[in-house]
């Protein structure tokens, strides 16, 4: 059984570039959460993918986007990158609710750095 | 908007002593998770407490759930240097698909050998 995997690991991307990264979720799972964590701070809820569609969404502006594929893995895009968006970002993966343990596993994280 | 306060932010203590962390919420959630992190890594899921007034136990870690659902306590029995970490305090509220997270800003402890 093969674990939450996130690509690239870091990354350093200038201001106003657009950035992709990349999730695969655990074996089995059908829901992907995405997060972004800040340095001392915890992790905020970015949005949810289910069944290939945006499930819930935190505070964040549309210039952060995403998708899921057939196979459940995803991809969080963000565009017109800030400084501020500089973080850790976290893919979480679970089962749905109906389908009963729904405990979430993180990836390592992708290391972001906007400069 | 749902708010999970953590206190303390930062914590310090001896190989051997006991600690209390705590988390409080503005409102109610499905469930409360509590999560440690370590550098570089994600989250890891220690317990999920669901039941006002419930209590859990891992080794020498013991999670209480307030009755009201709105506040929750992490404490540890003689802390090791291994315990050293990020622990996080999670809201858990039901999507269309799993459950969405809400977490504190973390209580970051040291134990020093």
């Amino acid at each position: 059984e093969t674990g939450v995997t996130q690509s690239p690991t870091h990354l350093i991307k200038t201001r106003g570039q657009q950035v992709t990264l990349r999730c695969s979720s655990q074996s089995g799972h059908n829901t992907v959460s995405w997060y972004q964590q800040a340095l001392g701070q915890g992790p905020q809820f970015i949005f949810q993918y289910y069944r290939e569609e945006e499930n819930g969404r935190g505070n964040f502006p549309p210039r952060f986007s995403g998708l899921q594929f057939p196979n459940y893995s995803s991809e969080l895009n963000v565009n017109a990158l800030e400084l501020d968006d500089s973080a850790l970002y976290l893919c979480a993966s679970s089962l749905a609710i109906l389908q009963g343990n729904t405990e979430a596993f993180f990836g390592q994280g992708t290391r972001l750095t906007v400069v | 908007t749902q708010l999970l306060e953590q206190s303390p932010q930062f914590l310090s203590i001896q190989e051997g002593e006991n600690l209390t962390v705590y988390c409080n919420s503005s409102s109610v959630f499905s469930s409360l998770q509590w999560y440690r992190q370590e550098p570089g890594e994600g989250p890891v899921l220690l317990v999920t407490v669901v039941t006002g007034g419930e209590v859990k136990k891992l080794k020498r870690l013991t999670f209480q759930f307030g009755d009201a659902r709105k506040d929750s306590s992490l404490h540890i029995t003689a802390a090791q240097p291994g315990d050293t970490g990020l622990y996080l305090c999670a809201g858990a509220h039901p999507g269309a698909g799993s459950y969405q997270l809400t977490f504190g800003k973390g209580t970051k402890l040291s134990v020093i050998p």
